[in-house]
């Protein structure tokens, strides 16, 4: 099956940096990853996804990038806020199965 | 609020006692996923059904859970003879049918046994 590694598993940075965050994936059948966002004691929400027939999106500070040949994803956050603050999850989804397979989670902390 | 439902949102009970808990999707989504998330990881996928068929389970369901979607619109999933292991957050998701849509998650249920 799908396995996910996503690093790092903690992030601190200063506002008004970048944040990157990188996952790799092992099923070369995925096409379709998501990033959520989840706040301490909340749903996870999707920030921003990306399918397998792009290489780069982007939705204001948030982008993300995809590798396909070398199976890696990563989400890239400019000028973070302290809002910004949460933890991260990577997932990918194949298409046997339609589910989708989550990373470890990165938590990131936007010092003011 | 039309979003995923779930109830109830937190449950403590005693080892070897079962407990039930109820996923109500998005109305026009076909698609229900149960997901377990235990502290500090991320959700790990239990189960998941297109309309009223249990499509595929995971490993990490064992025969003390089980999961309905009777006429393919709100979900439960028991767990029979609750285990210390069993406490986590389950995460109920709903989505189309259709290639690459997204997942929305609910609030999810704290299951704590003690």
């Amino acid at each position: 099956g799908e396995n996910v590694e996503q690093h790092p598993s903690t992030l601190s940075v200063q506002e008004g940096d970048s944040a990157v965050i990188k996952c790799t994936y092992s099923d070369s059948a995925s096409n379709y990853f998501p990033w959520y966002k989840q706040e301490l004691g909340k749903r996870p929400q999707l920030i921003i996804d990306i399918r397998s027939n792009v290489g780069e999106k982007k939705d204001q500070r948030i982008a993300v990038t995809l590798n396909k040949t070398a199976k890696h994803f990563s989400l890239h956050i400019t000028e973070t806020q302290p809002e910004d603050s949460a933890v991260y999850f990577c997932a990918a989804r194949g298409n046997a199965g339609n589910m989708l397979t989550f990373g470890g989670g990165t938590r990131l902390m936007v010092k003011p | 609020d039309t979003g995923v439902s779930q109830n109830p949102r937190h449950k403590i009970t005693k080892r070897g006692q079962n407990v039930t808990f109820r996923c109500d999707p998005i109305s026009e989504h076909n698609r229900l996923y149960w997901y377990r998330q235990t502290l500090g990881q991320g959700p790990e996928f239990l189960t998941y059904f297109q309309n009223e068929a249990q499509l595929e389970k995971s490993r990490l369901l064992s025969d003390r859970f089980s999961a309905e979607r009777p006429k393919g619109s709100f979900s439960t999933l028991e767990i029979q003879r609750t285990e210390q292991g069993d406490s986590a957050m389950y995460l109920c998701a709903s989505s189309l049918f259709l290639g690459g849509t997204e997942a929305f998650f609910g609030q999810g249920t704290r299951l704590t046994v003690v």
